[in-house]
């Protein structure tokens, strides 16, 4: 098992562009969630999918759009990157959004100049 | 609204010295779930433990143990005997079923760095 999986790893933007984050996770999970983590800051949640076909917002949600693709699937899109998106973007998943731990993609490191 | 207090921002300690790192966490509902994640230098989360609010039991596990007090609001983690490789943030979390708002079910800490030096 790969657990969850985010590509890419690193990514350089200019402000303006536009980019997707890709998450997959193969547990068979209901739940999935987007984090930044900022220095200083802690985890902050962007998105979250309670169950295919549901998206919520979270604490910090604007400038970013999400899509639960599948039960698999739920990709992250910066429409247009700013320098205060610079940050490390974190997936992840749960059986359950209350009751079960939740299992982590090894981050992208994006920075915005 | 749930929160969790991680007050400590840094503990440093020399190998093999223990390490207790204390979690208070408030919540209005009677059912909720507590966790500890590690975050070594290399990023990614890891998680570690999960309680429920009715399974009080203190756990042990090799170097690790965690003390849940429902009287006193704590979940605190202790490494015995620290070795370099505990060195990370480690963050507690709790979720319940009554939070509402835009922060979803789960709440993280702040975290508390782990320095271990040889």
């Amino acid at each position: 098992n790969a657990g969850v999986t985010q590509t890419p790893k690193f990514q350089v933007l200019k402000t303006g562009q536009s980019m997707t984050l890709q998450c997959a996770q193969d547990m068979n999970h209901n739940s999935m969630y987007w984090y930044r983590q900022d220095p200083g800051m802690g985890l902050r949640l962007i998105y979250y999918s309670a169950s295919e076909g549901t998206t919520d917002k979270g604490e910090v949600p604007n400038g970013y759009n999400v899509s639960r693709l599948n039960k698999r699937e739920f990709s992250l899109r910066l429409e247009s990157a700013a320098p205060s998106q610079t940050s490390v973007y974190f997936c992840a998943s749960s059986e359950d959004e209350v009751r079960d731990e939740q299992y982590f993609g090894p981050g992208t490191r994006l920075t915005v100049t | 609204a749930q929160k969790v207090t991680q007050a400590q921002t840094e503990i440093s300690v020399v190998e093999k010295e223990d390490v207790t790192l204390d979690c208070v966490y408030e919540t209005r509902d009677t059912t909720y779930y507590l966790f500890w994640y590690k975050q070594p230098p290399s990023g990614e989360l890891v998680f570690l433990i999960r309680r429920n609010s009715f399974d009080e039991q203190n756990e042990i596990s090799g170097r690790y143990s965690w003390n849940f007090q429902k009287s006193t609001s704590s979940f605190n983690f202790t490494i015995t005997a620290s070795q370099v490789v505990d060195s990370a943030v480690y963050f507690c979390a709790l979720s319940d079923y009554m939070t509402t708002d835009s922060w979803g079910k789960l709440q993280f800490g702040a975290g508390t760095q782990v320095v271990v030096t040889p």
